[in-house]
């Protein structure tokens, strides 16, 4: 099983749908979750945390899921700014070993 | 504040020729690491550091040598350039192992 996966999508939405995203994770001890934004082209960016309780961002929620070993993202009310390749995060191991990156859904909106 | 800084922001390069590529972070984070993205592919991690003076390789190493002579400067070289390492390259740094990463806006590296 890969340390990290996702659906590769795309998800093509309208705008103002909710769409959510799931992503598995290998080691049950990992710790850190994140989940990141790439848009074409561009860097990726931090977008949230995600904390064991579950937490909200404005239109964006994220949630852990310890028993299965999945993070989630849910994101409510599409804008066509929100068209971007999210990616997952994890720590797979101890707290020296870097961060592992899945390999990104990418989402479009469409107006 | 700069944040993590990357130069150059593009290069072109014949194969067998070497260069460096410099990543400078004002945050005084301990960890830095490099990475490439190629065309539909996830990120790779090529070398990082969890401290000045160290270095540790990643998961495609091959073909890259770097140096972390100062905290916040993490230096990644191709002594021999070759084709398959035309790819954008990300620096990105981090307090920690378990902190989120902040990336610099890449290096575009075409190789002929």
């Amino acid at each position: 099983r890969k340390e990290v996966e996702q659906d590769p999508g795309p998800f093509n939405v309208p705008e103002g749908a909710t769409v959510a995203f799931n992503c598995t994770y290998s080691n049950s001890a990992s710790q850190s979750f994140f989940w990141y934004r790439q848009d074409c082209r561009k860097e990726p960016k931090l977008l949230m945390s995600v904390y064991s309780s579950g937490n909200e961002d404005g239109r964006f929620t994220a949630q852990l899921n310890r028993a299965s070993q999945y993070i989630s993202l849910l994101i409510r009310d599409s804008k066509l700014s929100d068209s971007a390749t999210y990616l997952c995060v994890v720590n797979p191991y101890s707290g020296n070993t870097p961060l592992v990156f899945g390999k990104g859904t990418r989402l479009s909106v469409i107006a | 504040n700069a944040g993590v800084t990357q130069t150059p922001k593009f290069r072109v390069l014949k194969t067998g020729q070497s260069m460096t590529l410099l990543c400078a972070q004002d945050m005084n984070h301990e960890y830095m690491y490099w990475y490439r993205q190629d065309p539909g592919m996830g990120l790779r991690l090529i070398h990082y550091s969890v401290g000045e003076g160290t270095t540790a390789k990643g998961e495609v190493p091959d073909g890259y040598n770097v140096s972390r002579l100062k905290k916040q400067n993490f230096l990644l070289g191709l002594e021999s350039a070759a084709p398959s390492q035309t790819s954008v390259y990300f620096c990105a740094s981090s307090y920690g192992g378990v902190q989120p990463q902040h990336f610099g806006d890449g290096t575009r590296l075409s190789i002929l």
